[in-house]
């Protein structure tokens, strides 16, 4: 069975600053997408970055940006220039392409705080 | 495009009643899953439905129930609710283009006394 693993419960930033969340993951898959999930206090989740598995090229979004290495089953989440509007829980997630259906396996969350 | 809601937002219940919680998917969609979300366990997937059919479940005990409709807006049912299914219940709809991603409704919280 696959698991996701975020080993930070909690992180804090100092708005402009840069900050960088960690998730590692374990699966036997070879093909599979990864995700990141913003869900702030309104606890709507958000989508905040995809990246598939057999893509070489880290995925970026505006001040987002990924650090996957496959090899090491590592995914992290950069955030550049951090923004009040950043606090949030975010949510590391997995999801089999083998699979059918659209089933998400997540990390447990960090919650990162932003002060200006 | 209006996004995916759910009703109602918050609910409160006594053990042993049932509850139905709803879940209308954005426009086109034709794939909703549901997930419950706890302080302790965490984010952790109920089950998916698509075209009428549940097509993948999670590891919740046979209490926990799900239909879906043929336009798509899906309802989950907890029966003999006990205090443990207290939980942010969030339900997610997809396309089923490109990475299938997934997007989140508001979600219902449901309290049980």
């Amino acid at each position: 069975a696959q698991t996701v693993t975020q080993s930070q419960p909690e992180m804090s930033v100092q708005e402009a600053e840069t900050v960088t969340l960690s998730c590692t993951y374990d699966t036997s898959e070879s093909d599979y997408y990864l995700f990141w999930y913003k869900q702030p206090p309104s606890r709507q989740m958000i989508l905040v970055i995809r990246q598939e598995a057999y893509k070489q090229q880290n995925a970026t979004e505006n001040r987002f940006s990924v650090n996957f290495q496959k090899a090491a089953k590592s995914f992290s989440l950069k955030i550049s220039d951090s923004q009040l509007g950043d606090a949030a829980m975010y949510f590391c997630a997995y999801r089999s392409r083998r699979q059918a259906g659209t089933a998400l396996i997540f990390g447990k969350g960090t919650t990162l705080s932003v002060s200006s | 495009k209006a996004g995916v809601t759910q009703t109602p937002r918050y609910l409160i219940k006594t053990r042993g009643q049932q509850v139905t919680l709803s879940c209308s998917p954005i426009s086109g969609h034709r794939s909703v899953s549901w997930y419950q979300q706890t302080p302790g366990q965490g984010l952790q997937f109920l089950f998916e439905y698509f075209s009428e059919t549940q097509r993948n479940k999670g590891n919740f005990p046979g209490r926990f129930s799900g239909r879906q409709f043929s336009n798509s807006r899906s309802e989950m049912n907890v029966s003999t609710l006990e205090l443990g299914d207290s939980a942010l219940y969030l339900c997610a709809s997809s396309s089923l283009a490109g990475a299938h991603e997934q997007f989140f409704g508001p979600g219902t919280r449901l309290t049980v006394l």
